[in-house]
């Protein structure tokens, strides 16, 4: 039973340049995702896709905007990148955007700015 | 979404139970209480939720107070390869409400 893709795993950017980061859900999911993760912290949610459209947003600026396909996979760009964008980019997915079975986790794309 | 509380880290010996303390004081009636966990260089794994009963999977034990105001997860025995981040999570469970809110976690050491 695949779990949660993302691709890549790891990825070295210049600042300024933009970033696209991929995700498959787990099988039967239909919902995604995106996580911010800085060293030591906890996950920082950026944003929800149901059905093809952006459902919740968390606080960050327009430079971060996603996408979600057909058949369930999500992406996740970012422009005009900053040193600060570097940090772990998790993916979760569920079965409809109401958690209450729980979210299953990708183990993320490590993004470095320099 | 209510905030939680929980001690920065932990420590357990291998094979004992690891109990994990959150309070979440300012919780509503309507707030679930999930349990994540994060092994290092991997994304977070979905533990137990409960709203008011105490609820029990393969993975762990999950006690919440009569008053809601606290609960405790518990790794009834618990192994090396427990060694996590744990994080104590209260939000709503209704629809279109997407979002986890992490806190720090509580890092559990199990030492052999």
């Amino acid at each position: 039973d695949a779990g949660v893709t993302q691709s890549p795993t790891h990825l070295i950017k210049t600042r300024g340049q933009q970033v696209t980061l991929r995700c498959s859900p787990k099988s039967g999911h239909d919902t995604v995702s995106w996580y911010q993760q800085a060293l030591g912290q906890g996950p920082q949610f950026i944003f929800q896709y149901y059905e093809e459209e952006e459902r919740q947003r968390g606080n960050f600026p327009d430079r971060f905007s996603g996408h979600q396909f057909p058949n369930y996979s999500s992406e996740l760009n970012v422009n005009a990148l900053l040193l600060g964008d570097s940090a772990l980019y998790l993916c979760a997915s569920s079965l409809g955007p109401d958690r209450r079975w729980g979210y299953t986790f990708g183990s993320g794309t490590r993004l470095t700015v320099v | 979404d209510a905030k939680t509380t929980q001690p920065t880290s932990m420590d357990c010996a291998e094979g004992r139970a690891a109990n994990l303390p959150c309070n979440h004081s300012t919780i509503s009636g309507n707030e679930y209480v999930y349990w994540y966990r994060q092994i290092h260089s991997q994304g977070p794994q979905y533990i137990i939720h409960g709203l008011k009963n105490n609820e029990t999977n393969e993975m762990a034990s999950l006690i919440i107070t009569e008053d809601r105001k606290s609960s405790t997860l518990i790794l009834p025995h618990a192994t090396l390869r427990d060694t996590a981040v744990y994080y104590c999570i209260v939000s709503h469970g209704s629809s279109n409400t997407g979002k986890l809110i992490f806190g720090q976690g509580t890092t559990l050491q199990v030492k052999p």
